[in-house]
């Protein structure tokens, strides 16, 4: 199966603050990555699809890049209801796997 | 967009059986993909398995193969994961999650999500 790699595993910001987080793929998954954002006591929301695309009524400031097996997440000026949890995942192939999550946190 | 709701929590003997449901409403209950994804306490999600109702036929991740099982009931828009042979270790908030089943193979993300159903397995 594919493994997906998360850094860092928490971030410590200021909100208005850039945020870059980063998901790694053990083998090329072309652009076929989501990312996901879950805050405590909540399902898992979808942020973005195809690597770039944002997902429904998701805020300008999110956007992801990359290709094959690196790719970024980047939330362009934090907002206060940006603390969460960031998972990538992979639908290139079967099982679906996700990244083991990426905690941005208050610093 | 497709809204979820999944039946409440479940507390559970080693060794038992739980049938988790999760209903769906809007879109086309039939022809997309309703799949299952798991999370321990504190910690990241993984997938179960999923299902497309107008197929019928599951498909697993191998490490849940053999003690799951995934249905769905195309009359009553719901689907079904019931787990066996339940241990501690599948203590978790069991998830379902839709697809618009639009890619090839299935392949898609996941873009809509039930509130989520604790099981805990305890003695």
């Amino acid at each position: 199966e594919i493994v997906m790699t998360q850094s860092p595993a928490t971030l410590p910001v200021s909100p208005g603050e850039r945020v870059t987080l980063s998901c790694r793929a053990s083998q090329s998954i072309s652009s076929d990555l989501a990312w996901y954002q879950q805050k405590p006591g909540q399902a898992p929301r979808l942020l973005m699809y195809g690597a770039s695309t944002r997902g429904t009524a998701i805020p300008v400031r999110f956007s992801g890049s990359g290709s094959g097996t690196e790719f970024t997440l980047t939330i362009a000026s934090l907002q206060s209801e940006d603390f969460a949890v960031y998972y990538c995942q992979q639908y290139n192939n079967w099982p679906l796997t996700f990244g083991g999550g990426t905690k941005v946190e208050i610093k | 967009q497709v809204h979820l709701v999944q039946s409440g929590a479940e507390v559970k003997k080693p060794g038992s059986s739980v049938k988790v449901s999760c209903k769906a409403s809007g879109g086309t209950f039939s022809s997309y993909g309703l799949n299952w994804v798991r999370q321990a306490p504190g910690q990241g999600l993984e997938w179960v398995g999923r299902i497309i109702p107008i197929l019928g036929v599951p498909n697993y991740a191998q490490k849940f193969q053999g003690r799951v099982t995934i249905t769905a009931d195309k009359s009553t828009s719901t689907a079904y994961m019931e787990v066996t042979s339940l241990k501690s270790e599948d203590t978790a908030v069991y998830y379902c999650a839709s697809d618009d089943n639009s890619g090839p193979y299935g392949l898609v993300p996941l873009d809509s999500w039930g509130q989520g159903t604790l099981v805990t397995v305890s003695s």
